[in-house]
């Protein structure tokens, strides 16, 4: 069964700073991943989409990479500022399967 | 372009009794599927509907229902409460191939409380 983790659990920066989030996934047979924002008790926002091909997609300041083989990625937020804070997920789609994965988060905090 | 819309925002039920949320999926999209956050914890798949037909299922009992109607909105039904199925309901929608899974796009959530 696909096992999605995400470290660190929270994490806070000054405004301004680079950072990396992290996500892993114990079956590397992946069609595709995506990267997701949720704000405290609203839905999901898609922010990025990795096709199983591709090795990373970028948005604005954000930047995701795939290692498939390795069972990572990571989101890199460029220039952090405080309108970032939120929990950001991961999530996978598996071969064989129609359902994403997913990870249990990374609280952000942006300190102005 | 019309996004995922869900209803209701929140609701109160008690243990025991049955309940019926529902979802409009983001306009041109044919698939839904639905996924149950508990707090703190990643959103885990109940199931999905494609073209009316439940294509493929979570961990969950079949107290979890659902439905998925011609113009592509879906209805999820949970039947004899328990206190654990309180949680923030997810909605989302996308657009099925058949050859790879397409993006999904989420709505707000329906927050259920169960007493």
């Amino acid at each position: 069964k696909q096992e999605v983790t995400q470290i660190p659990a929270a994490l806070s920066v000054p405004e301004g700073e680079n950072l990396v989030l992290n996500c892993s996934f114990t079956d590397s047979a992946i069609y595709n991943l995506q990267w997701f924002r949720q704000d405290p008790g609203k839905g999901l926002t898609s922010l990025l989409l990795i096709q199983s091909s591709q090795r990373e997609q970028t948005s604005g300041r954000l930047n995701a990479s795939l290692d498939k083989s390795s069972g990572r990625s990571t989101l890199y937020i460029a220039a952090s500022q405080p309108g970032d804070s939120a929990t950001y997920l991961c999530a996978v789609t598996t071969g064989g399967a129609n359902n994403l994965f997913f990870g249990t988060g990374t609280r952000l905090t942006v300190i102005p | 372009e019309t996004g995922v819309t869900q209803s209701p925002t929140h609701l109160i039920k008690t243990r025991g009794q049955q309940v019926t949320l529902r979802c409009s999926s983001q306009s041109g999209h044919n698939t839904v599927s639905w996924y149950q956050q508990a707090l703190g914890q990643g959103p885990q798949f109940i199931f999905q509907y494609y073209r009316e037909e439940e294509n493929g299922r979570g961990n969950f009992p079949p107290r979890f229902s659902g439905l998925q109607f011609p113009n592509y909105s879906s209805e999820l039904n949970v039947n004899a409460l328990e206190l654990d199925d309180s949680a923030l309901y997810l909605c989302a929608s996308s657009l099925e191939s058949g050859l790879n899974t397409g993006e999904l796009f989420f709505g707000e959530g329906s927050r259920l409380t169960v007493l």
